[in-house]
């Protein structure tokens, strides 16, 4: 499948801070996602883009479907302990597979 | 409750045996992959089913051996794995159409010795 590229690959903040992160691929895509997986579960859809240039918040989380389609970010305001985990971009042009980062692991000190 | 149900959660098996992974889906989706995940490395898609059918296969080595029996349910059959085999196991299940995201279980954790 098509390679993303996701960045950064780790973070270690203090609580309150802000988080961005995000994830680019050399082709386009028509659909970019955002999950988190904690310890021992399975990721966790956080939001969904469907269009160009599309920005959609979820509580403390806001994430943009870049314009020209091949990019995504996502931002995490006010950082908390329980933002612990590793969050991944997911991207599909069409078909059924996603294509997935390698993760950023996200690490929160209060 | 992730309205996807993998069992067992963790699996440790020799070379030479067969186990199968089991996963359910409570949320009236009508499509089901596994995805496998290995340190460092990004989910690996492996198999997707729609409506029943197998609709895509990607290279997946044949000790690994689908099967889907209805839309709730997905199996995964292992046989003579290698230690490489070792990962996370991830079914995931969406409702058909391709902008639907997927919704995954929490995984079958296998250790292969």
């Amino acid at each position: 499948g098509q390679q993303l590229n996701q960045s950064p690959q780790s973070m270690f903040i203090q609580e309150g801070e802000d988080v961005s992160m995000n994830c680019t691929s050399s082709s386009i895509f028509n659909t970019w996602l955002w999950y988190k997986q904690d310890p021992g579960e399975g990721p966790v859809l956080l939001i969904a883009l469907y269009k160009a240039g599309e920005l959609t918040s979820n509580g403390r989380l806001t994430a943009q479907f870049g314009i020209t389609r091949k990019d995504s970010f996502l931002n995490i305001s006010a950082s908390i302990p329980s933002d612990v985990g590793i969050y991944f971009c997911a991207g599909r042009y069409s078909g059924y597979a996603l294509n997935f980062g390698k993760g950023t692991s996200l690490l929160v000190t209060p | 409750e992730t309205g996807v149900t993998q069992t067992p959660r963790h699996l440790v098996m020799g070379m030479t045996n067969k186990k199968s992974l089991k996963c359910e889906q409570h949320l009236g989706h009508n499509a089901m992959y596994w995805y496998k995940q290995s340190a460092k490395k990004p989910l690996e898609l492996m198999f997707v089913y729609s409506l029943e059918e197998r609709v895509e296969n990607n290279s997946v080595p044949s000790r690994f051996s689908p099967e889907c029996p209805n839309s709730s349910h997905l199996f995964l059959h292992l046989h003579t794995l290698q230690p490489e085999d070792s990962a996370l196991y991830l079914c995931a299940s969406s409702q058909e159409g391709t902008d639907s995201p997927l919704h995954f279980g929490n995984g079958t954790r296998l250790t292969v010795t």
